[in-house]
């Protein structure tokens, strides 16, 4: 039941922007796209989520192109405390299908 | 900040012995929810809980699985009857209301594994 597509991995430069890709051709005009991440293992922590407009908070920010089919999450300076995995979610619910996500490492 | 907590953070247990798993959600949450994941798998949704009721359970969600609130404050998980399948983290979530607007607060989870 995936409905979202991301990159497997990733390198990222420490201090600079990681730019995250997902594609979700197929949401629906009710469905918001959501960010987590998991570092370690962990508890998956929230990021960040939206509708249809850009959105910005002190950790990331989330562009949804005007199609709504894809979407960018940018941290704008990856510190190597940000290596982890990161999910891009389609939801119309309160449940949360994670997919495999994207394994982002931040190199120094 | 608040935080979701679980307890304990590593359960070992014998095969075909019963675990209760605890979590302390968010205090003014409504919505409570398990999640586990098998070790290199993905994350997999267990069970929600509202208003001392399972809103929805997945097929993993077997008669072996229960859910309780007994207190106010804890929301438990038990697994009867272990098997070694059971063995993984179990993350407890909590969010403050339903739907798709609210984001969810994760615990850092219990690892469990079955003997």
């Amino acid at each position: 039941d995936a409905k979202t597509t991301q990159p497997p991995s990733m390198d990222c430069a420490e201090g600079r922007a990681a730019n995250l890709p997902c594609n979700h051709s197929t949401i629906s005009g009710n469905e918001y796209v959501y960010w987590y991440r998991q570092i370690h293992s962990q508890g998956p922590q929230y990021i960040i989520h939206g509708l249809k407009n850009n959105e910005t908070n002190e950790m990331a920010s989330l562009i949804i192109t005007e199609d709504r089919k894809s979407s960018t999450l940018i941290l704008p300076h990856a510190t190597l405390r940000d290596t982890a995995v990161y999910y891009c979610i389609v939801i119309n619910d309160y449940k949360l299908s994670f997919g495999a996500g994207t394994t982002v490492t931040v190199r120094a | 900040e608040p935080e979701v907590t679980q307890t304990p953070s590593h359960q070992v247990t014998q095969m075909g012995q019963e675990v209760i798993l605890r979590c302390v959600p968010i205090s003014n949450h409504l919505y409570f929810y398990w999640y586990r994941q098998i070790l290199g798998q993905k994350v997999e949704f267990l069970v929600s809980f509202y208003n001392n009721e399972i809103s929805e359970k997945s097929e993993i969600f077997d008669d072996r699985f229960s859910v309780e609130r007994p207190d106010g404050s804890n929301f438990t998980l038990k697994i009867r009857s272990t098997k070694l399948e059971d063995s993984a983290m179990y993350f407890c979530a909590s969010t403050p209301g339903a739907g798709k607007r609210t984001e969810a607060f994760f615990g850092q989870g219990t690892r469990l594994t079955v003997v």
